[in-house]
C-alpha cells in the first residue's frame, strides 16, 4: 500500500526558511515523478513543484520560482522542499503527490502538513 | 496559464440523488483531465484520469466525460461517503491546474 508521510512544517516569520520532507513507501519510489501541492486555508489547490524520477529536471510554479528548492534521495525514498524567503502567501498545507501516466497526473496524495508564515 | 472553472461552487443534494459537476478550461486540454475528492482535513483522492477513467476502486456510480473544453463528473445514487469537495485538474501543461472546487452537500 503506498504511503506518503509529509513532515516538517510549523510556524515561520516573513522570511524565514523551513524545510519539508515526505517519507515514501509501498512502491518503488526512485521510478517516480514526484510533487508538492498547497492549499491555502479554505482555499482550492495550487501546484508548487515537481521533480523526475532520478531527480535531473525540475519545474516551479511562477509563485515560488527562484524561492522554494525540490529535491529527492531515493536512496532514502524522500522527497524535500526547501523554501526560503518565505511570505504570508505561502501559508497553506503542503501536500506531496506521486506522479503516474504519461502525461503525468497525481494518483496518490500525503496527508500535508502545515506551513504558517506570520510574525 | 490554463484556468479551470468549475460549477457550481457548491451544490445541495439528497441521498440518492444524481448529480453533475462541470469543469471548464480556458483553452483545449485533450482529454488531460483528472477529477479528485477531498474530505475535510484530508488529501484529495484520485477519482477519475484522462477525462473518462476510473481509478481502481472508485465506485462505479461515479463518470466523467469530455474533451478538449468541456468536462463533467457525474455521480449517480449518491451515498452519504460522497459529501465531500471536488476538484478537477488539467494535466495538459505546465503549470498544472486545478478548479477552485465543488462542495457537494446535503
Amino acid at each position: 500500500e503506498v504511503h506518503l508521510l509529509g513532515s516538517g512544517g510549523g510556524l515561520v516569520q516573513p522570511g524565514g526558511s523551513l524545510r519539508l520532507s515526505c517519507a515514501a513507501s509501498g512502491f518503488t519510489f526512485s521510478s517516480y515523478a514526484m510533487s508538492w501541492v498547497r492549499q491555502a486555508p479554505g482555499k482550492g489547490l495550487e501546484w508548487v513543484s515537481s521533480i523526475d524520477d532520478s531527480g535531473d529536471i525540475t519545474s516551479y510554479g511562477d509563485s515560488v520560482k527562484g524561492r522554494f528548492t525540490i529535491s529527492r534521495d531515493n536512496s532514502k525514498n524522500t522527497l524535500y522542499l526547501q523554501m526560503n524567503s518565505l511570505r504570508a502567501e505561502d501559508t497553506a498545507v503542503y501536500y506531496c503527490a506521486k506522479k503516474r501516466g504519461a502525461p503525468h497526473y497525481f494518483d496518490y496524495w500525503g496527508q500535508g502538513t502545515l506551513v504558517t508564515v506570520s510574525s | 496559464d490554463i484556468q479551470m472553472t468549475q460549477s457550481p461552487s457548491t451544490l445541495s443534494a439528497s441521498v440518492g440523488d444524481r448529480v453533475t459537476i462541470t469543469c471548464r478550461a480556458s483553452q483545449s486540454i485533450s482529454k488531460w483531465l483528472a477529477w479528485y475528492q477531498q474530505k475535510p482535513g484530508k488529501a484529495p483522492k484520485l477519482l477519475i484520469y484522462k477525462a473518462s477513467s476510473l481509478e481502481n476502486g472508485v465506485p462505479s456510480r461515479c463518470s466523467g466525460s469530455g474533451s478538449g473544453t468541456e468536462f463533467t463528473l457525474t455521480i449517480s445514487n449518491l451515498q452519504p461517503d460522497d459529501f465531500a469537495t471536488y476538484h478537477c485538474q488539467q494535466y495538459n501543461s505546465n503549470p498544472w491546474t486545478f478548479g477552485l472546487g465543488t462542495k457537494l452537500e446535503i
